[in-house]
Formats: C-alpha cells, structure tokens, sequence
C-alpha cells in the first residue's frame, strides 16, 4: 500500500520567512496530493491541492510543487505570519476523486514573531 | 454553510467499555469518513460510506469497531470493548460525493481509554 513520508516534524521559522515542509510517496500510480492545515482543537483544513498532470500550483503565499520521477512533493509558504502556526498534513491518493488518503505524519510549523 | 458537527468533543472511559460516536455531515454530502488520529500521526481512514453504503472499511478493526449510516445522513462509530490503544481523536469527514475530492473534517472526538 501507499507510504506517506513528511520532513521535517517540527519547524521553526521567523515571522516573514519562508518556510517548505517536503513529502515523498511509496506508490508511483498516486496522482492527487492535497495540503491540509490543522490548527489546535480543529479538524484538519484543505489549503491547496496538486494532481499528477501539473508540476506546480499557486495561490497567494502557498505554493505546491510536484515531482512525480522522484515521488515527491512540497509546500511552500511565504511570507510567513503568526496565524500559520499549526500542524500540516500532506496526502496522497490514487484516485482524481481524491478518495483513501494515505496521509503523512504532520510538520508542525511555528511562526516566531 | 454549517460544517460537519461531531459529539461529544471529549469522551473519557476505562478499558473494556463501549463508547460511540456522532457525526453529522455537511447537507448534501453522500459520502461520509471515519478517521482515526493517534497523538502526533496523521489521520488513518477507518471507513468510508458513499449514501448509506460502506465503499471501505479495510482499516476498521471489525472485532471491536462498528459504524453504520441508516439513512445515508448521520453516522455512529462504536467501540467495544475499548482497549488502551484505540486512544486518539476520531475525525468525520463529509465530501459532496465520491467524485468530489475536497473533504471537510468535523472538530474530532477526543477519546481517553484508561
């Protein structure tokens, strides 16, 4: 089955820095890999999804890049504010439905003001 | 619009108890999730239901753990009898249906086993 690996688990940044949290992928045939946010007390939240067909998504200060050869992908979020800290979740699944994610084990992001 | 309701949000029992959980998904959602959530993992999928059909439950560990959807709407997750390990947060999730993959989580029921 699919294995989700999520570097790193504890992240520190200062506020208006970047930060990137990677994930690799076991199964080649994966081709949906959402991005959910989790905050404290709160379920996890979808911020931004790739599929397998585009190497690259934006949307404001949140980026995904995806490289399916080396069965990884990446979260990019500039310009870093307080109200980013929270555990981040990357996925992947094998259906475009997005069903059966597997997902990683979290980073937890902290935004030092 | 309202998002998915989960109850209670803190249940705490001893081992070899019962307990169940309540969860109520975003209107007009057909498919609906059970996730298990150990402290410091990511959410493992116990099952899944499309209407009030079970699509997977492969994960759900079938000699303790129960799940039914009557009426396509509300869901339950039972335990019984509980054991020290199933401790962790139990997160429902509701999508529009199985061909839309965005799925929205409820707040989760922490569960303590002592």
């Amino acid at each position: 089955g699919e294995n989700v690996e999520q570097h790193p688990s504890t992240l520190s940044v200062q506020e208006g820095d970047s930060a990137v949290i990677k994930c690799t992928y076991s199964d080649s045939a994966s081709n949906y890999f959402p991005w959910y946010k989790q905050e404290l007390g709160k379920g996890p939240q979808l911020i931004i999804d790739i599929r397998s067909n585009v190497g690259e998504k934006k949307d404001q200060r949140i980026a995904v890049t995806l490289n399916k050869t080396a069965k990884h992908f990446s979260l990019h979020i500039t310009e870093t504010q307080p109200e980013d800290s929270a555990v981040y979740f990357c996925a992947a699944s094998r259906r475009l439905d997005g069903q059966n994610f597997v997902f990683g084990p979290g980073t937890r992001l902290s935004v030092l003001p | 619009e309202a998002g998915v309701a989960q109850s209670p949000r803190y249940k705490i029992i001893e081992k070899r108890q019962s307990v169940a959980f309540w969860c109520n998904p975003i209107s007009g959602h057909a498919t609906l999730y059970w996730y298990q959530q150990i402290l410091g993992q990511g959410p493992k999928l116990l099952i899944q239901f499309q209407n009030n059909g079970v699509v997977d439950d492969s994960q759900l560990p079938k000699d303790r753990f129960s799940a039914e959807r009557l009426k396509g709407v509300d869901s339950t997750l039972k335990i019984q009898p509980a054991k020290l390990e199933d401790s962790a947060v139990y997160l429902c999730a509701s999508s529009l249906s199985h061909s839309k993959n965005i799925q929205y989580f409820g707040a989760g029921t922490r569960l303590s086993v002592l």
